[in-house]
């Protein structure tokens, strides 16, 4: 089965600093790859995806995030970060050699921003 | 676009006391999911739905745990009885259509507190 791993549950960086989150997955295929945040108190919203292609997927607010095979990594960057950025980041990869939708995720990355 | 809309945002409720989580996805939408998030499992799917109909429901923690979509705006997941344990953030999210790499949008959740 599918596993999503975030092997940081706490950052900090400074205002303005590069920010780096990482995210393994353990998936016999090629995965679909999701990056969501989440404010305190609201859901989930996605910041980028990754099916196919270009490894490199910009996505909202700044962010990319790169896909690695050979590392089984999908790292989420900024280059820099800012004090609205402070939230819970999720990794998730879904399943696609079946029908079923499931979207599992990683355990979550809280960024703290300081200033 | 109004988004995924739950209700209620909290709920307080008794051990023993029956729940009812709302849900209306986007509007045109054909996928509705339930998630639970907890502190201990994380983001979990509990059930999904295409077109109206329950697809897989394995992540239904047990009997207690019910799901309806008896139409195309409008889902319910009930618990009867709660309990303590069941206390969470009830996530619903939608998708445009049933292939997989279609992005799920999530509502803002219910916080579900059981004493």
């Amino acid at each position: 089965a599918q596993s999503v791993t975030q092997p940081d549950i706490h950052i900090t960086v400074s205002e303005g600093a590069s920010l780096e989150l990482r995210c393994n997955y353990s998936y016999g295929a090629t995965p679909y790859l999701f990056w969501y945040v989440q404010s305190p108190g609201q859901g989930l919203q996605l910041l980028l995806k990754y099916f196919s292609g270009d490894t490199l997927v910009q996505g909202i607010k700044g962010f990319e995030a790169e896909f690695k095979r050979s590392q089984s990594s999908f790292n989420l960057r900024k280059p820099s970060v800012h004090w609205s950025d402070a939230a819970e980041y999720f990794c998730a990869v879904l399943n696609s050699l079946e029908y079923g939708n499931k979207l599992v995720f990683g355990a979550g990355t809280i960024l703290r921003v300081k200033s | 676009d109004a988004g995924v809309i739950q209700s209620p945002r909290h709920e307080v409720t008794e051990m023993g006391q029956e729940v009812t989580l709302r849900c209306k996805p986007i509007s045109g939408h054909n996928s509705l999911f339930w998630y639970r998030q907890t502190m201990m499992r994380g983001l979990e799917l509990l059930i999904y739905f295409n077109n109206n109909v329950p697809i897989d429901d394995s992540g239904m923690p047990e009997d207690r745990f019910s799901a309806k979509m008896p139409n195309a705006s409008f889902s319910t997941l009930k618990i009867q009885p709660s309990e303590p344990r069941d206390s969470a953030v009830y996530f619903c999210a939608s998708r445009l259509a049933a292939e997989r790499q279609e992005t799920q949008y999530f509502g803002p959740g219910t916080r579900l507190l059981v004493l």
